[in-house]
């Protein structure tokens, strides 16, 4: 079952703040969140594990809630170069931890 | 350390084709897996080899096949063509599966 990501897309000012939310029906073993520029390949931003452990890349920081079966990704006065789609991928316990994505959050950041 | 690397970067293919992919994942990596994506879709799972045997396969149809070799090197076969297997493909290669994955930069595929 993939992850649920919302929202879909977002339009910010340089300098505002936003929250990815990243939801799974299945219990979460592992929340990983990656970006994408057009064009170039998807890139390892963090990995959250079992425990609600909050983690953090430059002004780029995520949670993960357990029992809500949730991630969020936070991200604080935003740069230009924060553009791009957001993917959190989920592990499928049932198939051999699988990795599986959602659907992704278009993020543009604008002057 | 070099990374992720996907040959060709470009391709176009008639209807009714094969065609071969190539992915080399990073020295000392075991786990490859294979993605497609197309505007709209995400990322759609093909399937992921570990040391040679297929671990996981996501809900494609037969012509879409892939094999790993014992140096982790991993080839994805589409038989077949269809214009609607036009996208981009992706390989990941980690350490193992439960890991962080490191992208190529993908093969982009045009059926026609």
């Amino acid at each position: 079952q993939q992850p649920v990501q919302s929202p879909q897309a977002v339009i910010l000012r340089e300098g505002e703040d936003a929250v990815i939310n990243c939801s799974s029906s299945k219990a979460l073993y592992s929340v990983h969140w990656y970006r994408q520029k057009h064009g170039e390949a998807p890139v390892f931003l963090m990995i959250l594990l079992k425990g609600g452990e909050q983690k953090g890349h430059e002004k780029i920081s995520a949670s993960f809630n357990e029992k809500k079966q949730q991630s969020s990704l936070y991200l604080t006065a935003s740069q230009l170069s924060y553009s791009g789609t957001y993917f959190c991928g989920t592990h499928d316990m049932d198939s051999n931890y699988q990795l599986i994505w959602g659907a992704g959050t278009k993020l543009i950041i604008k002057p | 350390k070099a990374g992720v690397t996907q040959t060709p970067r470009y391709l176009i293919k008639t209807r009714g084709q094969q065609v071969t992919l190539s992915c080399s994942p990073i020295s000392g990596h075991r786990s490859v897996s294979w993605y497609q994506q197309t505007p709209g879709q995400g990322l759609q799972f093909l399937f992921e080899y570990f040391s040679e045997t297929q671990r996981n396969k996501g809900n494609f149809p037969g012509r879409f096949s892939g094999r790993q070799f014992s140096n982790s090197r991993s080839e994805m076969n589409v038989s077949t063509l269809e214009l609607g297997d036009s996208a981009l493909y992706l390989c990941a290669s980690s350490p193992q599966g439960a890991t962080e994955a490191f992208f190529g930069q993908g093969t982009r595929l045009t059926v026609v």
